[in-house]
């Protein structure tokens, strides 16, 4: 079955520490992002990619790094300079950036730094 | 960027129908109106997706008034299961889409 697959479900950083963060898509979609969620809050953009070798900062970027080298790949490099990095990390993607067809998410990954 | 103003909170009972409203003003010609079911610590789950009128699929209807300025999403029946926070997003702008913090639904027994 197509989907995406976050991993690993649960992460624990020290402080200082960078930590990568996998989302992998079979579904030959070619944008993917990337959002973050604290408790009870909506989701928050931190960096999008809509094609390959590609990528273009979201509304809280500062902290993160992404890459994008595959089309089934985008992995979120959470750095030591995220000051607040204890969270709940949703991986998507779509068809094209609009979204017209909707996104499709995965089961998300939470960090927290102890 | 269109907004969206939907409520923060609903309250209902099994069996009933509910109606989530949600307001976007400025919404463009090419914009399309998507909502997602979230439940905790899952990712977003698309529901349903529509441009004008109305939309009918297995799960919701969607109801967009001519103006296109606000949408409502309808769950006919609701169950226990249906508790979930529900967002209302506007999307066809170049960029990607922004949540907002949703609307909490609550179904009581």
């Amino acid at each position: 079955d197509g989907g995406i697959t976050q991993s690993p479900k649960y992460l624990f950083r020290k402080e200082g520490q960078n930590v990568t963060l996998s989302c992998e898509q079979n579904l030959n979609h070619d944008a993917m992002y990337w959002y973050r969620q604290d408790p009870g809050q909506g989701l928050r953009l931190i960096y999008y990619s809509q094609i390959v070798n590609d990528f273009q900062k979201g509304d809280i970027a500062e902290g993160y790094s992404v890459s994008r080298e595959k089309k089934e790949s985008f992995p979120l490099t959470v750095t030591s300079a995220q000051k607040n990095p204890t969270a709940f990390y949703l991986c998507a993607s779509s068809i094209e950036l609009t979204g017209s067809y909707g996104y499709t998410f995965g089961s998300g990954t939470r960090l927290t730094v102890v | 960027l269109a907004k969206t103003t939907q409520p923060i909170s609903m309250d209902s009972y099994e069996g009933q129908e509910v109606n989530i409203t949600c307001s976007h003003n400025n919404i463009a010609t090419n914009d399309y109106i998507t909502w997602y079911q979230q439940f905790p610590s899952q990712g977003p789950r698309f529901i349903i997706q529509g441009y004008k009128t109305k939309v009918t699929n297995e799960v919701a209807s969607l109801f967009i008034p001519a103006d296109r300025k606000s949408s409502t999403l309808s769950l006919p029946r609701v169950s226990l299961s249906d508790t979930a926070v529900y967002y209302c997003l506007v999307s066809g702008g170049r960029r990607a889409l922004t949540f907002g913090s949703g609307t909490r639904l609550q179904v009581q027994p």
